[in-house]
């Protein structure tokens, strides 16, 4: 999960603005990552993921970085919009069952 | 319409009294988990079922139970509950195992007095 370091809790940039939300996974041997994303009164969604063979993915205005060298995992979102105003986790994976969820950032769009 | 089913949504229980919280998904997934997310703590595994009889305790899988007898339903117990375990509790499922796509529940919001 996020590092005291990385972890920003709540990331605040205005609307039509790029938003990067960092993440530091804890595992070396982890070898897949994912987003969610998590409005209030809602489950995690899942946005985008990426295997630890890669270094970017692209979606749908959002992009996963990795950085396996320094265990470091970032979300891009371009042209944020008041309907990406949400919490986002990152999570690990290293063994098949089991998944590790980050503390999250709160992501707030301002119009 | 895919999706994970949690009941109940809110719930309201005395330290001791058994409780059930179901969850059941429609589709056709062998992997299955359940979280509790806390302020402040993110989302913790408690247990996770990779097949049907198959299950295996998370992070936090003290007070709780759970059991795959079929596919499509993965109940979590808590036979004795404590004032600690009030929390928000997630449901999810994905194609196989925790390398996938996981689709989650609305959750349930679980208070012990």
């Amino acid at each position: 999960g996020e590092s005291v370091g990385l972890h920003l809790p709540t990331l605040s940039v205005q609307e039509g603005d790029n938003s990067i939300i960092n993440c530091a996974y804890s595992n070396s041997a982890s070898d897949y990552f994912i987003w969610y994303k998590q409005e209030s009164g809602k489950g995690p969604q899942f946005i985008i993921d990426i295997r630890s063979n890669m270094d970017k993915r692209q979606g749908q205005r959002v992009t996963v970085l990795l950085n396996k060298t320094v265990k470091h995992l970032s979300l891009q979102i371009a042209a944020t919009q008041p309907g990406d105003s949400a919490v986002y986790f990152c999570a690990e994976n290293w063994h098949t069952g089991k998944l590790i969820f980050g503390q999250g950032t709160t992501l707030q769009v301002k119009p | 319409e895919a999706q994970v089913t949690q009941n109940p949504r809110y719930l309201i229980t005395v330290t001791g009294k058994k409780l059930t919280v179901t969850c059941s998904q429609n589709m056709n997934h062998e992997y299955m988990s359940w979280y509790r997310q806390d302020p402040g703590l993110g989302l913790r595994q408690i247990y996770y079922s990779m097949n049907v009889e198959v299950t295996d305790k998370g992070d936090v899988p003290e007070g709780y139970k759970v059991s795959r007898k079929e596919k499509r339903n993965f109940p979590l117990i808590l036979e004795s509950p404590s004032p600690n375990q009030t929390s928000l509790y997630f449901c999810a499922s994905s194609l196989e195992g925790a390398h996938t796509e996981a689709f989650f529940g609305q959750g349930t919001r679980l208070t012990v007095v």
